[in-house]
């Protein structure tokens, strides 16, 4: 139990762009999750966090308007990057904070690179 | 703010040999929870270990086990009979237990395993 379904897994796209990342648990509802971006051999950076039904809670330098966090639904949450650049290409990575539990799930994270 | 600390970038065991990773974390709550996190080649988070701050017992988990020391405020991981799948990236993280908080990750300490 407790997957956390990341799409896609990779994708290539032109500098200007959007791209849109999905956050699905499957088996459970995740009223909070946790978007992270990672560089080559460096740890995860939390970007924002996503509450259902509501704005999500940037950090601290991150911008707002180029990466769109949507949280719609207990099960759903899509990170947009928008109007892409090459220095945007990293691994991104969602977690769902599962209710009742203290432990975080994992998606399996997703490999943007632009072009 | 939490912050945790790995101070080995690096580390190499052989196979069968046991390999200590060190953590460290600074906080000023008294109820929390520490993580590590083991991060293969896949870029796919597994959770290896977790240890709440209220239990005084060393959380054991086959050949994992953690040295938790709260005073100190030290969290180091033992792997023992390393084998070539332990080779990964392991990050240890931190979460206090107050709402929907998110991990603090440390920097990771990269474990290569030598056959």
């Amino acid at each position: 139990g407790a997957v956390v379904s990341q799409h896609p897994s990779w994708v290539i796209c032109k500098s200007g762009t959007s791209v849109k990342i999905e956050c699905r648990s499957l088996d459970f509802q995740a009223t909070t999750m946790f978007w992270y971006r990672q560089f080559p051999k460096q740890s995860l950076m939390l970007m924002a966090t996503s509450n259902e039904g509501s704005k999500a809670t940037y950090e601290q330098g991150v911008e707002k308007d180029k990466f769109l966090i949507n949280h719609a639904s207990l099960t759903l949450s899509t990170l947009t990057v928008t109007s892409a650049h090459p220095e945007d290409s990293s691994f991104y990575i969602c977690s769902a904070l599962r209710v009742g539990y203290y432990g975080y799930t994992f998606g399996s994270g997703t490999r943007l690179t632009v072009v | 703010a939490q912050t945790v600390t790995q101070s080995q970038p690096e580390m190499s065991v052989q196979e069968a040999e046991t390999v200590t990773l060190s953590c460290t974390y600074d906080t000023s709550e008294s109820d929390y929870y520490l993580f590590w996190y083991k991060q293969p080649p896949s870029r796919q988070m597994i959770l290896v270990i977790r240890q709440e701050a209220y239990k005084q017992q060393n959380a054991t988990e086959n050949r994992f086990s953690v040295n938790f020391q709260k005073a100190a405020k030290s969290f180091s991981l033992k792997i023992s009979d390393s084998q070539l799948g332990d080779a990964a990236m392991y990050f240890c993280a931190y979460r206090a237990n107050s709402g929907n908080t998110p991990l603090v990750f440390g920097k990771g300490t990269r474990l290569s395993v030598i056959a």
